[in-house]
């Protein structure tokens, strides 16, 4: 485990359902992430949590929206999805400051099937 | 618009042998550069990086050559071995104004298969 939990490990979903996908991390870092990585396509990053902001990819449809209770848990809660949006999910963290950096720790991702 | 281009989309590799994936970025804000490693069933995991006031940067079997100049880098396997076959992506990031979380933009990754 690299310390960034994410839960469930696959789901497969209709397209009228609603789900959350949940992610969790015990390194205490100050940031966490959303991407989104499809088939021969290059990760794309969703949302952004920290302390101070919350950052969104314009391009994301309404259909994905976040939370983000705590500095330690974030989740992305879906609802009436397309089959594109099919893919992993993948949630990570970071622990960042102007003076220094440690990069983005990822967890093992959630393999969403749209159905 | 994709700032960071890697290439090759895949590489084949004798065991021992050497790997290079390029990468070449856009965006001058960009002040560090990951690469990562990942598995099948696995998130990307950072494997090594470098920050653009170095030109080289060496971690055992891997080292990042870095061309500010030019805008470009890449990562040398040497004696490449077959646990190193995965998908790596390159990456460039900067940090937001807050300080507090960083824009990381990947490469589109390399397939890369180190045979026996």
């Amino acid at each position: 485990e690299t310390g960034v939990t994410q839960t469930p490990r696959h789901l497969v979903m209709g397209m009228t359902n609603k789900k959350s996908l949940k992610c969790e991390q015990h390194l205490g870092h100050n940031a966490m992430y959303w991407y989104k990585q499809s088939a021969k396509k290059p990760l794309e990053l969703m949302f952004v949590y920290s302390l101070e902001e919350r950052v969104e990819n314009n391009s994301v449809p309404s259909r994905f929206s976040p939370e983000c209770p705590n500095s330690s848990h974030l989740f992305l809660h879906l609802h009436t999805l397309q089959p594109e949006d099919s893919a992993l999910y993948l949630c990570a963290s970071s622990q960042d400051t102007i003076r220094s950096n440690y990069g983005y720790t990822f967890g093992s991702g959630t393999r969403l099937t749209v159905v | 618009q994709q700032q960071v281009k890697q290439s090759p989309q895949s590489l084949i590799v004798q065991k021992g042998g050497i790997s290079i994936i390029n990468c070449a970025y856009e965006n001058t804000a960009f002040d560090y550069f990951p690469w990562y490693q990942q598995f099948p069933g696995k998130g990307p995991a950072l494997l090594i990086a470098i920050r653009p006031d170095v030109s080289e940067k060496k971690e055992g079997r891997f080292t990042i050559s870095f061309n500010k100049s030019a805008k470009q880098f890449s990562l040398h396997i040497m004696d490449s071995q077959p646990g190193d076959s995965a998908t790596y992506f390159c990456a460039a990031t900067y940090l937001f104004s807050s300080g507090s979380a960083r824009q990381l933009t990947f490469g589109s990754g390399t397939q890369l298969t180190v045979l026996p």
